[in-house]
């Protein structure tokens, strides 16, 4: 079956410095893989999306990358603020799959001043 | 655009008693999605429709959990008779279309305790 693998622990790291948040999925070859960001007692909200054929995208301080051989994503914040502080889910995409998200556990980033 | 609504925010219910969780998608949109979160499990799709028409129910976790979507402003999820193991927030969310390539908007959840 599918499996989704994000890091477990939370993420502390200091503001202004480079958030990696690391998303491995297996036994599946999604074509996209969205990224959410969700805060406590919030639905999550929609970051990111790219392709199997994407390398790389970014969007202000944010990067996800996509390695279809490594069957991983990585997701980058740079210059990071205290307001970064959520959990960030990711989410791989069939093709065919109808916009079925199949969700990671989530990484719980905290940034501090 | 008011967004994705959910209600109730919070319920609280007592085991064996019926519950009801209701959801209005975004206008226009004709995909919608009930997924539940848990600690231990994350967050799980348990159904979904598009135009109304239930596609996928195989997240649904057994008989006692039914869902329906009368028109395309309105769906409830029902659990009958609710057990504390179904203590969890739920989330409605739907989205334009089916393609992988589109954004779904989640709704605030309701936050469901089973005493």
């Amino acid at each position: 079956s599918q499996k989704i693998e994000q890091n477990s622990e939370a993420l502390n790291i200091q503001e202004g410095k480079t958030a990696t948040l690391t998303c491995n999925y297996t036994n599946y070859s999604p074509a996209y893989l969205q990224w959410y960001r969700q805060d406590p007692g919030r639905g999550p909200v929609f970051l990111l999306l790219i392709r199997e054929n994407e390398k790389e995208k970014r969007k202000e301080r944010l990067k996800v990358t996509f390695d279809t051989t490594l069957k991983q994503s990585l997701f980058h914040i740079t210059a990071s603020q205290p307001a970064d502080s959520a959990t960030y889910l990711c989410a791989p995409v069939f093709s065919g799959g109808y916009n079925k998200l199949i969700f990671g556990a989530g990484t719980r980033l905290a940034v501090h001043p | 655009d008011a967004g994705v609504i959910q209600s109730p925010r919070h319920e609280v219910t007592e085991m064996g008693q019926e519950v009801t969780l209701r959801c209005k998608p975004i206008s226009g949109h004709d995909y919608l999605f009930w997924y539940r979160q848990t600690m231990m499990r994350g967050l799980e799709l348990l159904i979904y429709f598009n135009n109304n028409v239930p596609i996928d129910d195989s997240g649904m976790p057994e008989d006692r959990f039914s869902a329906k979507m009368p028109n395309a402003s309105f769906s409830t999820l029902k659990i009958q008779p609710s057990e504390p193991r179904d203590s969890a927030v739920y989330f409605c969310a739907s989205s334009a279309s089916g393609g992988a390539r589109e954004t779904q908007y989640f709704g605030p959840g309701t936050r469901l305790l089973v005493l």
